[in-house]
């Protein structure tokens, strides 16, 4: 299957700061990813999709101008959380889409806001 | 409705049993159907996926689908302790990027 790497893996951070997670396609090119969050024994939930070139669509409910995203090559997509909360601690993940049809999740990174 | 339903369990069943998963989804217009299995503390990984009517297998796994009853059920044979995980259905309407996930079944292999 298709390879997704996320970094950091984990990051913890101080009220206020602003952190910035990378999700990168390793052997593919990935026009379209995505960016869920999901929090202890919970579903996943969908916060953005991520298209190359264009503006990221978010979900109802997700602040644009809090989670910013970027999707400036094929093989990368960032999400800048700002100005981070405690309520903002999660499980960040990102996914890329391959072929249109599979989507191909990376690790995952654990933000820990204090 | 639920754009896709998922029991959540949990489903408990001896190592070395068939585990049965299923799962329903509400839009007939739906092309491609996805079985994800997720430990606790990881993120997804997509096992196995299915997009005509019928069967397909994979190993131990076994997907079902059937457009008609409009359910996608995913069976594990001869379960294994590390089959324990959380198993999420994934609908994905058309080409492109609309997919809908289940809130899961959390699977048990009981040694």
């Amino acid at each position: 299957g298709a390879v997704v790497s996320q970094h950091p893996s984990w990051v913890i951070c101080k009220s206020g700061t602003s952190v910035k997670i990378e999700c990168r396609s390793l052997d593919f090119q990935a026009t379209t990813m995505f960016w869920y969050r999901q929090f202890p024994k919970q579903s996943l939930m969908l916060m953005a999709t991520s298209n190359e070139g264009s503006k990221a669509t978010y979900e109802q409910g997700v602040e644009k101008d809090k989670f910013l995203i970027n999707h400036a090559s094929l093989t990368l997509s960032t999400l800048t959380v700002t100005s981070a909360h405690p309520e903002d601690s999660s499980f960040y993940i990102c996914s890329a889409l391959v072929w249109d049809y599979e989507q191909y999740f990376g690790p995952g990174t654990r933000l820990t806001v204090t | 409705q639920k754009e896709v339903e998922q029991n959540s369990g949990p489903l408990s069943v001896p190592e070395g049993a068939i585990a049965s998963l299923n799962c329903t989804y509400s839009d007939r217009g739906s092309q491609s159907f996805f079985w994800y299995r997720q430990y606790s503390g990881k993120s997804p990984e997509l096992i196995m996926f299915i997009y005509s009517n019928g069967d397909k297998e994979d190993g131990r796994f076994t997907a079902q689908l059937n457009k008609a009853s409009q359910y996608v059920s995913l069976l594990i044979r001869d379960s294994q302790p590390s089959d324990s995980a959380t198993y999420l259905c994934a609908v994905n309407r058309n080409t492109g990027n609309q997919f809908y996930f289940g809130t899961g079944t959390s699977l048990t292999v009981i040694p």
